[in-house]
């Protein structure tokens, strides 16, 4: 069975940051892209990052570009996103997803961030 | 980036009988390789969600057959031909075509 856990959340002050991880099981980590997809309280899903199977490609919403980093660790079946310069606007939920574009086939229950004084 | 808009955004209906919701894209979602990456999730409360459809009409493994998808270019349906109990949630459409992917809205289906 597939499981996607993320991890790492919390409140954070604007302007500064945050790891999340997401430890996966249940599947080959290797041969999938993975992705980062977001749910800001009261709104509509808004996927967030992709990266490629061997991390040489990684896409971003444009909202975050500069400030997020998405990366993984195929030895440890381990995903992470690094938020930075963190804004209200950031506040949401954060789930790891398998796959990217068509090939999403599973998501992880999420993990809550947010950027409050 | 490409709008996805679902309609209804609320969908009470009956046990037993028939539902359908819409997604439209404000471009086509044909990809360079023909395929079009379409796909329709549902989320439970309190559950992570799950695909139903992919490439606009096939449907994922364990999936019953009375849950379909269909459309091309920029307009998708999702219809349900005997809603069950089992079928509450909130049904997404998420087109994977176009960088950044994009989400439609979101439809609540319940039972009325």
């Amino acid at each position: 069975e597939v499981q996607l856990v993320e991890s790492g959340g919390g409140l954070v002050q604007p302007g500064g940051s945050l790891r999340l991880s997401c430890a996966a099981s249940g599947f080959t980590f290797s041969n999938h892209w993975m992705s980062w997809v977001r749910q800001a309280p009261g709104k509509g899903l808004e996927w967030v990052a992709s990266i490629k199977k061997d991390e040489s490609e990684q896409y971003y919403v444009d909202s975050v570009k500069g400030r997020f980093a998405i990366s993984r660790d195929n030895a440890k079946n381990s995903l992470y996103l690094q938020l930075n310069s963190l804004r209200a606007e950031d506040t949401a939920v954060y789930s790891c997803v398998k796959g990217s574009g068509g090939g999403i086939t599973a998501w992880g229950q999420g993990s809550s961030v947010t950027v409050s004084s | 980036d490409v709008v996805m808009t679902q309609s209804p955004l609320s969908l009470p209906v009956t046990l037993g009988q028939p539902a359908s919701i819409s997604c439209r894209s404000s471009q086509s979602l044909v990809y360079s390789d023909g395929n079009t990456y379409l796909s329709w999730f549902h989320q439970r409360p309190g559950q992570s969600a799950r695909r139903l459809i992919y490439q606009a009409s096939n449907r994922d493994s364990g999936v019953p057959d009375r849950i379909s998808g269909s459309g091309s270019g920029t307009d998708f349906t999702l219809k349900i031909s005997r809603v069950e109990a089992e079928d509450v949630g909130i049904y997404f459409c998420m087109q994977g075509s176009h960088w950044p992917h994009t989400f439609g809205q979101g439809t609540k289906l319940e039972i009325k």
